[in-house]
Parts: structure tokens; C-alpha cells; sequence
């Protein structure tokens, strides 16, 4: 079954550290995205990325940093410059960069930092 | 910039027909999207709406008129499991870019 992952489901951390968290996808999709939802509010667009080893910022990327090295992940790190890091991570993918066609999403990661 | 509009919450009883109102604000205009999201999971694909008109899928419509910004979503023969949010998303984002900017949702909460 082809779909995309993330890990954890839940993950709790203390403020001022770096957390990394996973995105893998097994669609053959180009592009990946990293989305940070909020209560109340929409999904708001971190990174993206149309092809390997490239990246783009998105609307909210300051505290963020993302690698991808491989087609099939798409970590993001929340670093500690980050404020307000509690929220719910979606990652998603989609087939041809450049085009618009439907997003297919993770299972999401929430975060909660002490 | 980029304006998308949708109600905050709505209701409505088991069996019935609720439509789901999106308006939005956007130099150029790609495509709209729709995706329900059950609380705490992924958002799913439901429609995709480029031209005018209305395209029905099952119990689900969506309806798009470009001239007037505006987009709805209509839910026949709502069952329990139909409580979600849904989410409008328009295409493209401010800068030009592909990549759809989504409104805030509208939580639907249907009752017996």
C-alpha cells in the first residue's frame, strides 16, 4: 500500500531543545510539504520542496529547517529559535512540482514542547 | 493578497443537506480545492474544482462560480460520521506559486 508516514504520533519536549520529525512517503510523489495547524486556524505552509535537494521556504518557515536528500523523506527540525513550536505538523505530498493536482497527507505529528 | 472565507461552525441533523459556503479573494485563479479533516488526522481529498459549474461525487457536490469568488460544498444525506472540519483551499498563493492557501475550516458537528 502506498501512503505517507510520520513519527511519532505524539511527541513531547523540552523548550530550548531541537526536535526532528519524520516525514516518508512511498507514492513516487516530487513534492513534499510541511504545514503547521493550530486550533482555529488553517493550515499554514512551512517548507516545500519540488525536487531533491531543493527547497523552499513557505509563509511561516523562521525557527524551521528542513533536508531532502532523499525523494522519499522530508524531515523538519524545530529548533529551539522557533517560539511557539506546540502545534499539530502535517507533512504531504504531491505528484508533479510545478502543477497543481490534490495534496495527500500524513497521519500528523503533534507536538508539544514543556 | 489572498482572502479565503468560511464559516467558523456549523450544524445540522442526521439525514438532512448542509452547504458549505467558501468565498475568496485572489489575483489569478488556478483551481479550488476541498478536503475534510476528522479531528486529530489528515486532511482527505474530496474535489477540485478549475471551471465553473458543479461536480457531484456521490453524497458530495462542490460548486464554483470564478466570476463572483465564491465556492460551496454541499453534504447530502449527512450521517454521524460527516462530523469534521472542511477545508477550502485556493490556488494560487500570494507570489504566484502553485501551491494552494487554505481557509480556516468549518467544523461540522452533525447530530441525531
Amino acid at each position: 500500500d502506498g501512503g505517507i508516514t510520520q513519527s511519532p504520533k505524539y511527541l513531547f519536549r523540552k523548550e530550548g531543545q531541537n526536535v526532528t520529525l519524520s516525514c516518508e512517503q512511498n507514492l513516487n510523489h516530487d513534492a513534499m510539504y510541511w504545514y503547521r495547524q493550530d486550533p482555529g486556524q488553517g493550515l499554514r505552509l512551512i517548507y516545500y520542496s519540488q525536487i531533491v535537494n531543493d527547497f523552499q521556504k513557505g509563509d511561516i518557515a523562521e525557527g524551521y529547517s528542513v533536508s531532502r536528500e532523499k525523494k522519499e523523506s522530508f524531515p523538519l527540525t524545530v529548533t529551539s529559535a522557533q517560539k511557539n513550536p506546540t502545534a499539530f505538523y502535517l507533512c504531504a505530498s504531491s505528484r508533479d512540482p510545478g502543477v497543481i493536482n490534490e495534496q495527500f497527507f500524513g497521519p500528523g505529528t503533534r507536538l508539544t514542547v514543556l | 493578497g489572498q482572502n479565503i472565507d468560511q464559516p467558523t461552525e456549523m450544524t445540522a441533523t442526521e439525514g438532512a443537506i448542509v452547504q458549505i459556503n467558501c468565498t475568496y479573494q485572489t489575483s489569478g485563479f488556478n483551481g479550488l480545492f476541498w478536503y475534510q479533516q476528522h479531528a486529530g488526522e489528515a486532511p482527505t481529498f474530496l474535489s477540485y474544482n478549475v471551471l465553473d459549474g458543479l461536480e457531484e461525487k456521490g453524497r458530495f457536490s462542490s460548486f464554483l462560480s470564478r466570476s463572483k469568488g465564491y465556492s460551496y460544498l454541499l453534504l447530502k444525506e449527512l450521517q454521524m460520521k460527516d462530523s469534521a472540519s472542511y477545508l477550502c483551499a485556493v490556488s494560487p498563493r500570494p507570489g504566484g506559486s502553485y501551491i494552494p492557501t487554505f481557509g480556516r475550516g468549518t467544523s461540522l458537528i452533525v447530530h441525531p
